[in-house]
């Protein structure tokens, strides 16, 4: 049973370009997550998801960022104008079920915007 | 201090000794998990306590939560070398509204000397 798997592993994005992150769930998994890490600190949430449904959003900074968790493929991260400040780790996970249920983290994508 | 913040920050004890991490947190939760990271890689789900448990094992992890104190401790016996990594802790707010994304602290992180 693969786990939750991210693409691309790394991206490097020029300021003013778009970048998107890709998230596959565990199989069986309908519950989304998206934390950003920053260097040396914790994960922070972004945004949680159901097939669908955006759940809350209260982590994703309000202009730029968007995610979508389709009936049909990944869930996809977007981030539009990128700018160097958006240069973190990004980590998606996955969940059977809602509140309580064990989250399951992907490998990650790292972003950086030169 | 923020929701989930671990202590001690950094921590370097000689293989076979035993590590103590501890976590506080500010508001009610209905569970705790800790996490473990290795440089560069993604999280690794190590346990999850419930709200309403007091102690928990897993291997020669052993964690605790004191809900009154508001604060976990995860110890790691008999150490290795390959447990060496971030360890974060991370609470599910019993916020009522929904909300399933998990709060980080900023880890300690974990050196065990060969």
């Amino acid at each position: 049973n693969a786990g939750v798997m991210q693409n691309p592993r790394h991206l490097v994005r020029r300021r003013g370009q778009e970048a998107r992150l890709r998230c596959s769930p565990m199989k069986g998994h309908s519950h989304v997550y998206w934390y950003r890490q920053l260097p040396e600190e914790g994960l922070k949430f972004m945004v949680y998801l159901q097939k669908e449904n955006i759940i809350d959003e209260s982590g994703m900074p309000k202009e730029r960022f968007s995610a979508e968790f389709p009936k049909e493929g990944p869930s996809i991260l977007r981030i539009q104008q990128v700018v160097r400040g958006d240069s973190a780790a990004y980590f998606c996970a996955s969940s059977l079920g809602g509140s309580g249920s064990e989250q399951y983290f992907g490998p990650g994508t790292r972003l950086t915007v030169t | 201090s923020q929701q989930g913040e671990e202590d001690p920050q950094a921590l370097s004890i000689q293989e076979g000794e035993n590590a103590t991490m501890n976590c506080s947190y500010k508001t009610s939760i209905n569970n705790l998990q800790w996490y473990r990271q290795n440089s560069g890689r993604g999280l690794v789900h190590l346990i999850l306590i419930r709200s309403n448990e007091r102690e928990k094992h897993s291997g020669r992890l052993r964690v605790t939560l004191d809900t009154s104190k508001k604060s976990s401790s995860l110890l790691i016996t008999a150490s290795r070398a390959a447990d060496t990594a971030s360890y974060f802790c991370a609470t599910d707010l019993n916020s009522g509204g929904g909300a399933d994304g998990l709060t980080f602290g900023k880890g300690t992180h974990l050196i065990i000397q060969p």
